[in-house]
C-alpha cells in the first residue's frame, strides 16, 4: 500500500542550528513528492516538489529537501532554522493509482524554534 | 500566484442547520479541487475530489448526502455540510490544482473553522 511516514511527532532546534524534518515513502513507480508547511488555524502553504530531475530541491523561505530514491527518502532542510518557521510541516507523496493528483500525507511533524 | 481563498474563514451554527463553505481559485483555473477534514494536531482527512462540470467522487466513509459538493465553474467548489451536528465540528480546507497554475501541485486555501452548537 502507498503510505508517507513522518517518524518524528515534534523536532526541536536552536534557533540559527541546521533543522532537518524526515520523511519515507512507499510507492509503487516514480514518486511525485510534496513538502508543506502549515501555520496555526492556516491552510497548507506549498513548500516544494521533487517530480524527476535533480535530487536536491530547493523551495520557498530557504527550504530544500533532498529525494533519495535508494533510502525512499525525502527530507526536509534548512541550513539556518528561523524561530518563524516553526509551524507544523507534511510530506506528502502524489497516489500514483489516482489520476486526479490525490496526495497521500504523512502524520506531520510539529517544528519548534527555540531563541 | 496559484492563490486559493475560502469564505468564510470560520462559521458558527446551530445544530441541525446547514453551513455552506466556497473555495475559489483567484488566480487560474482549477480543473480539480479536494475537500479535506483536519481535526486538532492531526493530518488532513481527504473527503472527496471533484471536476469541473463532474459529480464528485467521495473518499470511503464520507456521506455524500451529508457533505454536498458542488464544482459549477473553473474557480468555484462548495461543500454544503446539511443538518449539521457537534460531531460535524471541525477545520475543512479545501485546495485546488489546473491550468495557469502547476497541474501537478495542489493548492491549499486557508481552511474555515465550523463550530456546531
Amino acid at each position: 500500500a502507498q503510505s508517507v511516514a513522518q517518524p518524528e511527532d515534534q523536532v526541536n532546534v536552536a534557533e540559527g542550528n541546521p533543522l532537518t524534518v524526515k520523511c519515507t515513502y512507499s510507492v509503487s513507480g516514480n514518486p511525485y513528492l510534496f513538502w508543506y508547511v502549515q501555520y496555526p488555524n492556516r491552510g497548507l502553504q506549498f513548500l516544494l516538489k521533487y517530480i524527476t530531475g535533480d535530487n536536491l530541491v530547493k523551495g520557498s523561505y530557504g527550504f530544500e529537501a533532498e529525494f533519495n530514491k535508494s533510502q525512499t527518502s525525502f527530507h526536509l532542510k534548512k541550513p539556518s532554522a528561523l524561530v518563524s518557521d516553526s509551524a507544523l510541516y507534511f510530506c506528502a507523496v502524489r497516489d500514483p493509482s489516482s489520476n486526479t493528483g490525490k496526495l497521500i500525507f504523512g502524520q506531520g511533524t510539529t517544528l519548534q524554534v527555540k531563541p | 500566484g496559484a492563490v486559493v481563498s475560502q469564505h468564510p474563514s470560520w462559521v458558527i451554527c446551530k445544530s441541525g442547520t446547514s453551513v455552506k463553505i466556497e473555495c475559489r481559485s483567484l488566480d487560474f483555473q482549477a480543473t480539480t479541487m479536494f475537500w479535506y477534514r483536519q481535526f486538532p494536531k492531526q493530518s488532513l482527512m481527504l473527503m472527496a475530489t471533484s471536476n469541473e462540470g463532474s459529480k464528485a467522487t467521495y473518499e470511503q466513509g464520507v456521506e455524500k448526502d451529508k457533505f454536498l459538493i458542488n464544482h459549477a465553474s473553473l474557480t468555484l467548489s462548495t461543500l454544503t455540510v446539511t443538518s449539521a451536528h457537534p460531531e460535524d465540528s471541525s477545520f475543512y480546507i479545501c485546495s485546488a490544482s489546473g491550468r495557469g497554475a502547476s497541474t501537478d501541485t495542489q493548492y491549499f486555501g486557508p481552511g474555515t473553522r465550523l463550530t456546531v452548537l
